[in-house]
């Protein structure tokens, strides 16, 4: 099993651009989620799905999109990057009740 | 709001000490505590899993236990050794929700020295 990865591994983008980070996973878990990393300010809940279909806001959304076609994906979309974007961004997927497992992590930058 | 709070920030040990590192929860309705280890640039690996029914997981050198009831976890480390140079991280699964987010501490930076 890969396990969660994640692609691009380093992002730089400029003020304005879109992108869409990717995640996969073949333990098939119901429950998939995405967290950004900031210095100072711990691991925080952008999105998170409990289903294919179904997704919902977490504790910072505003500014990403997700949605969740299948159960293995669940890619996040930055609609127009600010340089508060600029952190480190994981995966993670879980089948309820047991361990979480995160991927690898993206580096974005955004100038 | 649940809050997670890990104390020391950040410790140093020499090698072969046995080291306790500590984990704080405001609200004791948790479905589960996990304790992660992230090595600098890299991403979470995770270490110990204790469900809210347990009260200690253990895996090699590293115990885990939880006391639901005063909202506190610890992981000892025993017998530390260079290679355990990390930032831990605590993080609990509230039981009110979906059961897919995690909340967590911002984490304890170890260096043990040879």
């Amino acid at each position: 099993n890969a396990g969660v990865t994640q692609t691009p591994k380093f992002q730089v983008l400029k003020t304005g651009q879109s992108m869409t980070l990717q995640c996969a996973q073949d333990m098939n878990h119901e429950y998939m989620s995405w967290y950004r990393q900031d210095p100072g300010m711990g691991l925080r809940l952008i999105h998170y799905s409990v289903g294919a279909g179904i997704t919902d806001q977490g504790e910072v959304p505003n500014g990403y999109n997700v949605s969740r076609s299948t159960t293995e994906d669940f890619p996040l979309r930055l609609l127009s990057a600010a340089p508060s974007q600029t952190s480190v961004y994981f995966c993670a997927s879980s089948d309820l009740g047991h361990e979480q497992y995160f991927g690898p992590g993206t580096r974005l930058t955004v100038t | 709001k649940q809050e997670v709070t890990q104390i020391p920030a950040a410790l140093s040990v020499p090698e072969g000490e046995n080291l306790v590192l500590n984990c704080s929860f405001t609200d004791s309705a948790i479905y589960n505590l996990q304790w992660f280890r992230q090595d600098p640039g890299k991403g979470l690996t995770s270490l110990l899993l204790i469900q809210s029914s347990q009260r200690e997981q253990t895996s090699g050198r590293l115990n885990a236990s939880l006391d639901k009831s005063s909202g506190r976890s610890t992981l000892y480390i025993a017998a530390s050794q260079p290679g355990d140079s990390a930032t831990y991280l605590c993080a609990v699964r509230p039981a009110n929700q979906a059961g897919t987010a995690l909340i967590f501490g911002k984490g304890t930076t170890l260096s043990v020295s040879s």
